[in-house]
């Protein structure tokens, strides 16, 4: 069946300009992450949405970073006025969302970020 | 603080072995710890996943380890084949939404 996908693949972007990554997740999963990935590194957790409550946004690391959810379905990352240290790897995921159990999670592709 | 670390950065295997991939966590409050191999230009893919109250999960040709005593995961891939290339994550899952993950230790295969 589908996975998550993502896109674009490849984003260039200049300092300053704003840039929008999506993400539509596996059909049925409640659960959807971003995560930033520098090269060479781990993942790191930015923001997680579950059904219809409150997004938790701990991970984001300014307020330049904002993430959208319509329908509990297709999500957007949103970067305004980036900067060339926002260059990475936008991992985007979906689980069930199960509460109690493990629930696994299922990547995207990713979207590669690059400010010049 | 919290983390989730490796003991080395790359590892290179004759194909055909046996490949140990190591973690260390600090944090023992969590709820499960899952293996991540990524490959060049895709996203983490989940490989095996293993719950605080277990010590041993086996799977095919990968089995973990989790001691809680040194607070050590272990990921064993037994006969290393050419596509198991690839970076391997452990990482520490507390709560829906929070899982850390470590920096990675990238598997090479010497035909």
């Amino acid at each position: 069946g589908a996975g998550v996908s993502q896109s674009p693949s490849n984003k260039v972007t200049e300092k300053g300009k704003d840039v929008e990554l999506r993400c539509d997740p596996i059909s049925g999963h409640t659960a959807l992450y971003w995560y930033r990935q520098s090269l060479g590194q781990g993942l790191e957790f930015l923001i997680y949405f579950q059904g219809n409550s409150a997004p938790d946004k701990s991970g984001l690391p300014s307020d330049r970073f904002s993430a959208e959810r319509t329908g509990g379905s297709v999500s957007t990352l949103t970067i305004q006025r980036t900067q060339q240290e926002d260059s990475a790897v936008y991992l985007c995921a979906s689980s069930l969302g199960l509460a109690g159990v493990t629930d696994t999670q299922y990547f995207g592709p990713g979207t590669r970020l690059t400010v010049l | 603080g919290e983390s989730v670390g490796l003991h080395l950065p790359t590892l290179s295997v004759q194909e055909g072995d046996n490949s140990i991939i190591n973690c260390a966590y600090s944090n023992s409050a969590s709820d499960y710890f899952i293996w991540y191999k990524q490959e060049s230009g895709k996203g983490p893919q989940f490989i095996i996943d293993i719950r605080s109250n277990m010590d041993k999960r086996q799977g095919q040709r990968v089995t973990v380890l989790l001691n809680k005593t040194v607070k050590h995961l272990s990921l064993q891939i037994a006969a290393t084949q050419p596509g198991d290339s690839a970076v391997y994550f452990c990482a520490e899952n507390k709560s829906a939404s929070k899982i850390i993950f470590g920096s990675g230790t990238r598997l090479s295969i010497r035909p």
